[in-house]
């Protein structure tokens, strides 16, 4: 079965610092890959998405996620992080042997202080 | 519009209790979802349902039970709730299989 990893359980930044947060798979087939978006008390967002070609994609609100399959990673970026970027953010998966069971990382809480 | 709605937003009740927490999209979609997040934010997958069948069950205790009447429906009933069924609740949908899947408000349910 297919798990996720991410590395970073709390991240604090400042302000237009940069971010990276890790994100590994186990899965030796092909995968989509997901980032997602919770903000407090809110529901979740698709940040972004790899399903195939260009392996950095770009999504929403500056975000950028660069699939290296060697490394079985999907790692998302962020140049200058802003206080609204204030989150939880997961990491998913989708693998063709999955059944479309999207399976989450463990997230990683990210403050951003001013 | 709201693409996934569920109702209702906050449920509180008492062990023992029988609830059901109803969720329609009107994106299209043909497959829809139920995933429970606990508190420490860990999100797992409860039930799939394409076309209204059934197409992934999770290890779940038989006292959930999913119902999809249509395709744009796909309810969760909850028989003798207890208190580790405490979690906040999130319906989603997706076009097709595979493809990104989109997020209800969630439903907190406290069982006290």
């Amino acid at each position: 079965a297919q798990s996720v990893s991410q590395h970073n359980h709390h991240v604090i930044l400042s302000e237009a610092a940069s971010l990276e947060l890790g994100c590994n798979y186990s899965y030796g087939g092909t995968v989509n890959l997901f980032w997602y978006v919770q903000y407090p008390g809110q529901h979740l967002q698709l940040l972004l998405k790899y399903f195939s070609g260009d392996p950095l994609v770009k999504g929403i609100k500056g975000f950028e996620a660069e699939f290296i399959k060697s490394k079985f990673s999907f790692n998302l970026r962020k140049p200058s992080v802003q206080w609204s970027d204030t989150a939880e953010y997961f990491c998913a998966v989708i693998t063709t042997g999955g059944g479309n069971k999207l399976t989450f990382g463990t997230g990683t809480q990210l403050k951003v202080e001013l | 519009d709201t693409a996934v709605s569920q109702t209702p937003k906050y449920l509180v009740t008492q062990m023992g209790n029988d609830k059901s927490i109803k969720c329609e999209q009107n994106l299209g979609h043909d497959t829809m979802y139920w995933y429970k997040q606990d508190s420490k934010k860990f999100l797992k997958i409860m039930f799939s349902y394409n076309n209204k069948e059934l197409i992934i069950n999770e290890t779940v205790p038989n006292r959930f039970s999913p119902k999809s009447p249509d395709k744009a429906h796909l309810n969760l009933h909850i028989n003798s709730l207890e208190l580790g069924d405490s979690a906040v609740y999130f319906c989603a949908s997706s076009q097709e299989r595979g493809s990104p899947q989109y997020f209800g408000p969630g439903t907190r349910l406290l069982v006290l």
